[in-house]
């Protein structure tokens, strides 16, 4: 079992919904992810909090909106997405210090219709 | 063997072979790496790293291997087994202090009974 839990674990959407996923970590990190994955691709990053601060935006589109209540939670808001924003997105946790790995949830499965 | 092309590379052995997965990285100011698997339907998950101050280092059935010469980098698997088939990640830390890995491609390893 996964230290990070991300909820739902699959999620159909039309293009004029709004959604959000969520992720949740206890192990204390202050470091949390939110990647997005295509099939048979890496992971792509799109946000690094640090500390419940956004401290990485790599130029997601708006209709991406992340939040970080606590240190243990991450949201990720969404609203007018586009069939090619079908895809896995995956939440992970880190000690905010180099030279250590990443904690990843088993991501939410997103249709958008 | 193994085949590189447009799509996913694959690795294909035989179970109770030894499994050799290979990885080049990009930037020669990376100081840390981690090997991660991901399993269908499920999100990476952390298998070993090294620094970029030693050579190898060895876990249970694997081994990493880095030569900071040729920026390669591999993963040895002993006696592979059903279970570890699945997409196989490297991930670079490039130095400085970053905590934000950067992906590579993949390797798809398949074991047949």
């Amino acid at each position: 079992d996964t230290e990070v839990t991300q909820t739902p674990k699959h999620l159909v959407m039309g293009m004029t919904n709004k959604k959000s996923l969520k992720c949740e970590q206890h192990m204390g990190h202050r470091a949390m992810y939110w990647y997005k994955q295509k099939a048979k691709k890496p992971p792509e990053l799109m946000f690094v909090y640090s500390y419940e601060k956004l401290s990485i935006n790599e130029s997601v589109p708006s209709r991406f909106s992340p939040e970080c209540p606590n240190s243990s939670l991450l949201n990720l808001h969404l609203h007018a997405l586009q069939p090619e924003d079908s895809a896995l997105y995956l939440c992970a946790s880190s000690q905010d210090v180099p030279d250590q790995p990443q904690h990843f949830g088993d991501g939410t499965r997103l249709s958008i219709l | 063997g193994e085949s590189v092309g447009l799509h996913l590379p694959t690795l294909s052995v035989q179970e109770g072979d030894n499994s050799i997965i290979n990885c080049a990285y990009s930037n020669s100011a990376s100081d840390y790496f981690i090997w991660y698997k991901q399993e269908s339907g499920k999100g990476p998950q952390f298998i070993i790293d090294i620094r970029s101050n030693m050579d190898k280092r060895q876990g249970q059935r694997v081994t990493v291997l880095l030569n900071k010469t040729v920026k390669h980098l591999s993963l040895q698997i002993a006696a592979t087994q059903p279970g570890d088939s699945a997409v196989y990640f490297c991930a670079e830390n490039i130095g400085g202090g970053s905590y934000i890995p950067t992906f590579g491609r993949g390797t798809s390893l398949i074991v047949h009974p």
